[in-house]
């Protein structure tokens, strides 16, 4: 079945890194996605990764993939106040091009 | 010049009534969407086109009914409104295979 999961918050302070966490459990994934979503704005595709890659670097963005855990995270090197919105991983199983969306992580930015 | 618009951004109407969302798209995508995100900020996919054929039709009550006149547009019609269909529905569009979506804006739907 499809079920992504995500922690629901997360706070750092301005200059940390942050690290967001995702799990799914549909092991035909072909591709994951993170998006951002600012208040009262849609999903802005941050970057994605293909399932037969274990890590991808987007200048402050960084990937990482555990198929054997299916375990993704997205780490963000210098995080900012800009940051603050809310991360949700997705899976693609190939399926009409369907993505599943997991239940999105808060993140705050504190000065 | 945006990519994803939809109309209108905010609607706010009574139980009972019927009303659309409008959705088009410059980008060129052959495949069409419309998500519902609710309080929780959970999304759910609800329909999707492709070259004007309805692909994929989740679970959704049937009061909720697409269309896409062509492969630009698809809007959403929500026959009798209730309160649980009170949430913000987003429009995407994909150029088909594994290349992610670009989303519209949202449509804040508020029944009362």
């Amino acid at each position: 079945g499809e079920d992504v999961e995500q922690s629901l918050f997360l706070s750092v302070r301005e200059g940390d890194s942050s690290v967001i966490n995702c799990t799914y459990t549909d092991s035909s994934s072909t591709y994951l996605y993170w998006y951002k979503q600012e208040p009262g704005a849609g999903l802005q595709l941050l970057t994605y990764i293909f399932s037969n890659m274990d890590m991808k670097q987007d200048q402050r963005l960084t990937v990482l993939l555990n198929k054997k855990d299916k375990h993704l995270s997205l780490r963000i090197a210098d995080t900012q106040t800009g940051d603050s919105a809310i991360y949700f991983c997705a899976e693609s199983t190939g399926t009409a091009s369907k993505l599943t969306f997991g239940t999105g992580t808060r993140l705050q930015v504190t000065l | 010049d945006t990519a994803v618009s939809q109309t209108p951004k905010y609607l706010v109407t009574q139980m009972g009534n019927d009303k659309s969302i409008k959705c088009e798209q410059n980008l060129g995508h052959d495949t069409m969407y419309w998500y519902k995100q609710d309080s929780k900020k959970f999304l759910k996919i609800m329909f999707s086109y492709n070259n004007k054929e309805l692909i994929i039709n989740e679970t959704v009550p049937n009061r909720f009914s697409p269309k896409s006149p062509d492969k630009a547009h698809l809007n959403l019609h929500i026959n009798s409104l209730e309160l649980g269909d009170s949430a913000v529905y987003f429009c995407a569009s994909s150029r088909g295979g594994n290349y992610g979506y670009t989303f519209g804006s949202g449509t804040r739907l508020t029944v009362v």
